[in-house]
């Protein structure tokens, strides 16, 4: 069974640093790109970016709006992906979801979803 | 960046009624869409990718059509289940996008 499981998420306050983790399971992780998105309260989705597999390209892209404050990184060996966020503001808080990007060869369909984590910026 | 814009924010309906949604792109996109739906609480789920695939295990109540700017899902006959909020999502250029939703709700 395949299976996204975050971590990591909680309070954290305005200009700090957060990591969240993402662990995969049921499937070969480096096979697949890994990408990242955020749910504000009550809000639609945002994606944040993503890790295509490095047997496709291992490119890496992000939304302007993390750009240069957030980072996604893996780890094959260990089916596991990060998302290194720095400068947090307020505006970052959301729910956070790892997801599984494959389907098409471009690896930008995302077929298995995390059950999402919260990050909450706040003083 | 490209926009996709749905349509309508919310449509209500009774079950076994057809449920049309809309999914308009600023610029041309080909077939690159993909609809999602989501309950409260819960992640996304993949229905549809590239306009007109059903992602495995998706019931066939559930089409997609479409091409270019224009795409739609359609839900043939719609079961208790279903009432959720649905999302596009287009693949055809960086950074990719989500529609912002329309949430079909029981009347």
């Amino acid at each position: 069974e395949v299976q996204l499981v975050e971590s990591g998420g909680g309070l954290v306050q305005p200009g700090r640093s957060l990591t969240l983790s993402c662990t995969a399971s049921g499937f070969t992780f480096g096979d697949y790109a890994v990408s990242w998105f955020r749910q504000a309260p009550g809000k639609g989705l945002e994606w944040i970016g993503i890790f295509k597999s490095k047997t496709y390209d291992g490119a890496i892209q992000y939304a302007a709006s993390v750009k240069g404050r957030f980072t996604i990184s893996r780890d094959d060996s260990k089916s596991i992906a990060f998302l290194q966020m720095s400068s947090l503001e307020t505006e970052d808080t959301a729910v956070y979801y790892c997801s599984r990007g494959g389907v098409v060869v471009q690896q930008t369909v995302f077929d298995y979803w995390g059950q999402g984590i919260l990050v909450t910026v706040s003083p | 960046e490209i926009v996709l814009t749905q349509s309508p924010a919310t449509l209500s309906l009774s079950p076994g009624e057809r449920a049309t949604l809309s999914c308009r792109a600023s610029q041309s996109i080909s077939v690159h869409l993909a609809w999602y739906q989501q309950k409260p609480g819960q992640a996304p789920r993949l229905l549809i990718y590239d306009a007109s695939n059903r992602a495995t295990g998706i019931p066939a109540r559930f089409s997609g059509s479409g091409s270019g700017t224009d795409f739609t899902l359609t839900i043939s006959s719609l079961e208790p289940e279903d009432f959720a909020v649905y999302y596009c999502q287009q693949r055809s250029n960086w950074p990719l996008t989500f529609g912002g939703g329309t949430k079909v709700e029981i009347k």
